[in-house]
């Protein structure tokens, strides 16, 4: 079955850029899915980050928009995200999970295991 | 930008009991409402999606209910594992963006 795989760095400075990969393993990238990214910052609820198709279409949560790149790279069956402007607000536990997107709604199934990044000098 | 209220914070029951939990979303979400289960140090895990339709491997004890803006998620038999915090999620007029519940915290009394 799918299982997806976050990685990248646990801390970045304030200010900088946050990057991280999801590796997809069991499945396609290239499948009729989108794919997700979410975070939770420590102790808190769960915030929908942005999505994006194989393809390279995206969705982005419009409070996070302006800072926010999602991409793909089919060659490699992962999918990427970079948080521009960092701050501490930024520290959170973030997921990847694949989007099971129909012309009308989505749900997330399954996730990765999440990677801690802390916003820090 | 569509709010889900989750009732109540925590509950506080005891195996075999049968748990109840409220997802209440500020307009109209139709059936497009997920529910999600998060154990400490691990990622949420699909229970329900469409409001009422369970995912793959999850026990019949779990079911959801509701369409609109009232949604429930029932524990008819708690297990000692089921103890974890609940997440509903909505994303009606998919590509607008989803929302998540603050959570509920099913807890052993």
């Amino acid at each position: 079955q799918v299982q997806l795989q976050e990685s990248g760095p646990g801390l970045v400075k304030p200010s900088g850029t946050l990057s991280l990969t999801c590796a997809v393993s069991g499945g396609s990238i290239s499948s009729s899915n989108w794919w997700s990214w979410v975070r939770q910052p420590p102790g808190k609820g769960l915030e929908w980050i942005g999505e994006i198709y194989h393809s390279g279409s995206t969705n982005y949560n419009p409070s996070l928009k302006s800072r926010v790149t999602i991409s793909v790279d089919k060659s490699k069956n992962q999918f990427s995200l970079k948080l521009s402007s960092v701050t501490a607000a930024d520290t959170a536990v973030y997921y990847c999970a694949r989007d099971m997107a129909t012309v009308t709604t989505s749900w997330f199934d399954p996730w990765g295991q999440g990677t801690l990044v802390t916003v820090s000098s | 930008e569509i709010v889900l209220t989750q009732s109540p914070a925590t509950l506080s029951l005891s195996p075999g009991e049968r748990a109840t939990l409220s997802c209440r979303a500020s307009q109209s979400v139709s059936s497009y409402l997920a529910w999600y289960q998060q154990k400490p140090g691990q990622a949420p895990r699909l229970l329900i999606y469409d409001a009422s339709n369970r995912a793959t491997g999850i026990p019949a004890r779990f079911s959801g209910s509701g369409s609109g803006t009232d949604f429930t998620l029932t524990i008819s038999s708690l297990e000692p594992e089921d103890f974890a915090v609940y997440y509903c999620q909505q994303r009606s007029n998919w590509p607008r963006p989803c929302t998540f519940g603050q959570g509920t915290k099913l807890e052993i009394k």
